[in-house]
C-alpha cells in the first residue's frame, strides 16, 4: 500500500522569505504523479503543483517550486517570497488512480 | 468553468440519523470521488466512481454508508445511521480520467454528529 507522510505538523516563516515543506512517500508503482494541495479556511483543495514521476526535471509554477528525489522518494515543496496568502494547511499526494494524503502541514506566514 | 458543487455546506445531526450530500462534478469529469476528511488528518478516499460504475470502495464502511452515481454525472453519499465517529469534513472531488490527472475538489460538507 502507498503511504505519504510529512514529518513537520507546523512551519512558520517570515512574509517575504523562503519555506520548504517535506514529504517522502513510499509506493512499488512506477508510474504516478505527485501533488501539493492547499487548504485555506474555507475548506477547498487548491492544488497548487504537481509532478510527474517519470520525468527527472523538477515542477515549478511561479513562486512554488518542488525538489523530486524519486530514489530517495521524497517530494519538497518550496515556496519563495512567502506572501500573507500563502498561509494553510499543505497537503502532500501521492496519486495515480486515487490519491493518498499525508497528514499535512500547517503553514502560518508572519508579517 | 463552474467548479466542483457540494451541498449541504454544514450539517448537525444526532447519533443514530441519517444524512445524505450531494456533489454535482465539473461538465465533463467522468471520474468521481469521495473523501472523508477527520478533523487533523489529510483526506481519506471512500468511493470512487468511474462514470456510473464504482471503480474502488475498499475503504467505504458499507454497514452505514452508501453512495450513487446514477446518471453518471452528479452523485450522493449517504450515512445511516451515523456514528460519532463519522464527524468530519466529506470532500467530492472530481477529474477527466481515472489515472494521472489532477483532482479538483469542492468545498466539502461539514457533518457533526451530537
Amino acid at each position: 500500500a502507498q503511504t505519504v507522510t510529512q514529518s513537520q505538523p507546523e512551519m512558520s516563516v517570515q512574509e517575504a522569505e523562503t519555506v520548504t515543506l517535506s514529504c517522502t512517500y513510499d509506493t512499488s508503482e512506477s508510474d504516478y504523479y505527485l501533488f501539493w494541495y492547499k487548504q485555506p479556511p474555507s475548506r477547498q483543495m487548491i492544488l497548487v503543483i504537481r509532478q510527474e514521476a517519470y520525468k527527472q526535471q523538477n515542477a515549478t509554477e511561479n513562486r512554488f517550486s518542488v525538489n523530486f528525489q524519486k530514489a530517495a522518494k521524497s517530494f519538497s515543496l518550496k515556496i519563495s517570497d512567502s506572501q500573507l496568502g500563502d498561509a494553510a494547511m499543505y497537503f502532500c499526494a501521492w496519486g495515480a488512480q486515487k490519491l493518498v494524503f499525508g497528514q499535512g502541514t500547517r503553514l502560518t506566514i508572519n508579517p | 468553468e463552474a467548479g466542483v458543487a457540494q451541498s449541504p455546506r454544514y450539517k448537525i445531526i444526532e447519533k443514530r440519523q441519517s444524512v445524505a450530500f450531494w456533489c454535482n462534478p465539473i461538465s465533463g469529469h467522468a471520474t468521481l470521488y469521495w473523501y472523508q476528511q477527520i478533523l487533523g488528518q489529510g483526506p481519506k478516499l471512500l468511493i470512487q466512481f468511474q462514470n456510473n460504475g464504482v471503480v474502488d470502495d475498499s475503504q467505504l464502511p458499507k454497514d452505514r454508508f452508501s453512495a450513487e452515481r446514477l446518471k453518471g454525472v452528479d452523485s450522493t453519499l449517504k450515512i445511516q445511521p451515523a456514528k460519532l465517529e463519522d464527524s468530519a469534513v466529506y470532500l467530492c472531488a472530481s477529474s477527466l480520467e481515472p489515472r494521472n490527472q489532477p483532482q479538483h475538489f469542492g468545498d466539502g460538507t461539514r457533518l457533526s454528529i451530537l
